[in-house]
């Protein structure tokens, strides 16, 4: 089954900075998407990036892919306390085994 | 518009008393359907996931099953919790096909504590 893997497992910023975290995968992928997990609730589908796009953008959030490498970042650019949340990348394929990683715990400080 | 229903919200069970987690999904046809288990300040387990009805898919062998007796609606089960079966539980689905085909959609979850 597909599944990438976030970096870093914990990040800590300050209001207003900008946030980076990363997702690397291992085989080939057909689309990449990342979720947020607010404390206690079910996962809330960010943005997908398909495999022939390089760049994405959707508000405040920035996503690149670089397939040669086998990696996606995520960008939340001028972060608000309400990014606080944890933050997974999901690899399509054309499997029906979905499977994410153990995510990214963003901690964003007033 | 899509919605998906997950209940009971929050639950507590002692050990060897039997489980039904329930989530049913409105607004869509021939969903495939997912359970996902997450420990405490962990990662998203997959459990099971079926693509129609009747038909599901183990990935990790352990007390609990999973049936899909309608098209859209999916059942946790067990016979005799353990004390390892706490957990935050999640219901989600996707269709198949189109640009967002793989987007999936997550209920709000279930808190189990088995005591």
């Amino acid at each position: 089954s597909q599944q990438g893997e976030e970096d870093p497992q914990a990040l800590s910023i300050q209001e207003g900075e900008n946030a980076t975290m990363n997702c690397s995968y291992k085989t080939s992928i057909n689309n990449l998407q990342w979720y947020r997990q607010n404390s206690g609730r079910g996962l809330v589908h960010l943005i997908l990036i398909r495999s022939n796009e390089r760049e994405k953008h959707s508000g405040r959030l920035r996503v690149t892919l670089d397939t040669s490498k086998k990696s996606s970042s995520l960008l939340i650019t001028a972060s608000r306390a309400a990014d606080t949340a944890s933050y997974f990348c999901l690899t399509g394929a054309g499997s029906y085994q979905l499977t994410f990683g153990k995510g990214t715990k963003l901690s964003v400080i007033p | 518009s899509q919605t998906i229903h997950q209940w009971p919200a929050t639950l507590v069970q002692p050990v060897g008393s039997p489980l039904s987690l329930e989530c049913t999904v409105e607004g869509t046809s021939n969903p495939n359907l997912y359970w996902y288990r997450q420990a405490a300040g962990r990662g998203l387990q997959l459990l099971f996931y079926s693509v129609g009805i009747g038909q599901i898919s183990s990935e990790v062998p352990q007390n609990l099953s999973a049936s899909r007796p309608q098209d859209r609606q999916f059942i946790l089960s067990s016979k005799k919790l353990l004390l390892s079966d706490s957990g935050f539980y999640l219901c989600a689905w996707r269709t198949i096909g189109g640009y967002s085909g793989n987007t999936i959609y997550f209920g709000e979850g279930s808190w189990l504590t088995v005591v």
